[in-house]
């Protein structure tokens, strides 16, 4: 089954740390681009980051440059997002979600991630 | 980075309505656009692809159309399971961007 699990969020801090998973599966995870895209409670969509298929360029939207990073295990099929210095503007469900052409065409359920004190 | 408008932000709609919704880019993309649709609680799920390609497994009701900066999806003879929030999102350039979503409500 094609699918991608998310995990790791959680209520936290502002100003602390959360590191994300996705764990591909059903497809060859190592020939896609990957994405995480946010969603802030109520509001619409937003890409963070995504790391090319064999790690080698990565990018992040301005707002969290220098605080969040991207990466990923080919061997264990998993997408990561580190999170830090976490802010209460972060608060959201951060989804990953496979790259065909520039769009996300496959996407996973979700995780929440709740920035307050 | 590219900004995407997108309007209406919500509209009523009966069951076998016909509903476009528009969405403009602040530079030209040419074809680099796809189109969602989002249900509350649930991921997004890619409609149409390269502005007029649809997905596999996605009903002919929907189509899309446009290039360059003006683009629209239809949706002909609107089904009851089609009441949900669509987003355009450009694919020309990082940071790649959506629009703010059209909310596509029961009359």
């Amino acid at each position: 089954q094609v699918e991608l699990v998310e995990s790791g969020g959680g209520v936290v801090q502002p100003g602390r740390s959360l590191r994300l998973s996705c764990v591909a599966s059903g497809f060859t995870f190592s020939h896609y681009g990957m994405h995480w895209v946010r969603q802030a409670p109520g509001r619409g969509l937003e890409w963070v980051a995504v790391i090319w298929n064999d790690g080698s360029y990565k990018d992040y939207v301005e707002s969290v440059k220098g605080r969040f990073t991207i990466s990923r295990d080919n061997f264990k099929n998993t997408l990561y997002l580190q999170m830090n210095s976490l802010r209460a503007e972060d608060t959201a469900v951060y989804f990953c979600a496979r790259e065909e052409a520039m769009l996300f065409d496959l996407w996973g359920l979700g995780t929440l991630v709740t920035v307050s004190s | 980075d590219i900004e995407m408008t997108q309007f209406p932000s919500s509209v009523s709609a009966s069951v076998g309505d016909r509903v476009t919704i528009t969405c403009r880019a602040s530079l030209d993309i040419s074809s680099w656009l796809g189109w969602y649709q989002q249900k509350p609680g649930k991921a997004p799920k890619l409609l149409i692809y390269g502005s007029s390609s649809l997905q596999s497994g996605v009903p002919s009701r929907f189509s899309g159309s446009g290039s360059g900066t003006h683009f629209t999806l239809t949706i002909n003879s609107l089904q009851p399971e089609d009441f949900a929030t669509y987003y355009c999102q450009q694919g020309n350039s990082f940071s790649l961007t959506f629009g703010g979503g059209t909310k596509v409500e029961i009359k």
